[in-house]
C-alpha cells in the first residue's frame, strides 16, 4: 500500500537554529513530493516540491528538502528557523505513471514550533 | 485570480440535515478535489475530478456526493449529516500543463454536526 509518514508529530526548535521536519515514503513507480504548510485557519500552501533532476530542491520562504530515494525520505530542512515559521507541515506523495489521476498521499503532519 | 473560494466558512448542521459545501476555481484547472482534515489523521481524499462530467471516489467518500458540471466549480454534498463528519474540508485544484503538478487550496470549511 503507498502510504507516506512523519514519524514526529511536533518538532521544537530554537529561533536562528537549523530544523528538520522528517518524511518517508512507500509507494511503487517513482514518485512526485510535496510539502505544505499550514498556519492556523488556513488552508494548505505549497513550499516545494520533487518531481526529477537534483536530490537537493528549494522552495518557498528559505525552505529546502532532500530526496534520498535509497532511504524513501523527503526531508524538510532550513538553515536558520524563524518564529513565523510556526505552523503545521504536510508531507504528500503522488505517484506518477500510466492511469494515474494524480491523487496525493498526505503525512499525518508535524507541528513545527519555533521559540524566540 | 482569486484561486480556490469556498463557502461557507463555518456550517453548524443538526444530525440528519443535508447541505452543499461550495468550491470553485477560476484558474482554468482540470482536477479538483475534496479532502477532509480530522487531527492526526492528515488529509484524506473524499472525491476527486479529473474534467467536467467525470468524477471518481477517494479514500472516504462514503455519506458524499459530487458532480462536476463546469470546469470552475466542484460542490460538495452531504446527504444527510453525521458527527462524524464533523470536520473541517478542503477543496483543491490543479493542472498538470506546464509540469507545475502542485495542488492550491481553498481556505476550508469547517464543519461541526451536533
Amino acid at each position: 500500500a503507498q502510504s507516506v509518514a512523519q514519524p514526529e508529530d511536533q518538532v521544537n526548535v530554537a529561533e536562528g537554529n537549523p530544523l528538520t521536519v522528517k518524511c518517508t515514503y512507500s509507494v511503487s513507480g517513482n514518485p512526485y513530493l510535496f510539502w505544505y504548510v499550514q498556519y492556523p485557519n488556513r488552508g494548505l500552501q505549497f513550499l516545494l516540491k520533487y518531481i526529477t533532476g537534483d536530490n537537493l530542491v528549494k522552495g518557498s520562504y528559505g525552505f529546502e528538502a532532500e530526496f534520498n530515494k535509497s532511504q524513501t525520505s523527503f526531508h524538510l530542512k532550513k538553515p536558520s528557523a524563524l518564529v513565523s515559521d510556526s505552523a503545521l507541515y504536510f508531507c504528500a506523495v503522488r505517484v506518477h505513471g500510466s492511469g494515474n489521476t494524480g491523487k496525493l498521499i498526505f503525512g499525518q503532519g508535524t507541528t513545527l514550533q519555533v521559540k524566540p | 485570480n482569486a484561486g480556490v473560494t469556498q463557502t461557507p466558512k463555518f456550517q453548524v448542521l443538526k444530525t440528519g440535515q443535508s447541505m452543499t459545501l461550495q468550491c470553485a476555481q477560476d484558474m482554468n484547472h482540470e482536477y479538483m478535489s475534496w479532502y477532509r482534515q480530522d487531527p492526526g489523521m492528515g488529509l484524506r481524499l473524499i472525491h476527486y475530478s479529473v474534467g467536467a462530467g467525470i468524477t471518481d471516489q477517494g479514500e472516504v467518500p462514503n455519506g458524499y456526493n459530487v458532480s462536476r458540471s463546469t470546469t470552475e466549480d466542484f460542490p460538495l454534498r452531504l446527504l444527510s449529516a453525521a458527527p462524524s463528519q464533523t470536520s473541517v474540508y478542503f477543496c483543491a485544484s490543479r493542472t498538470d500543463r506546464g509540469n507545475t503538478y502542485e495542488q492550491y487550496f481553498g481556505p476550508g470549511t469547517r464543519l461541526t454536526v451536533t
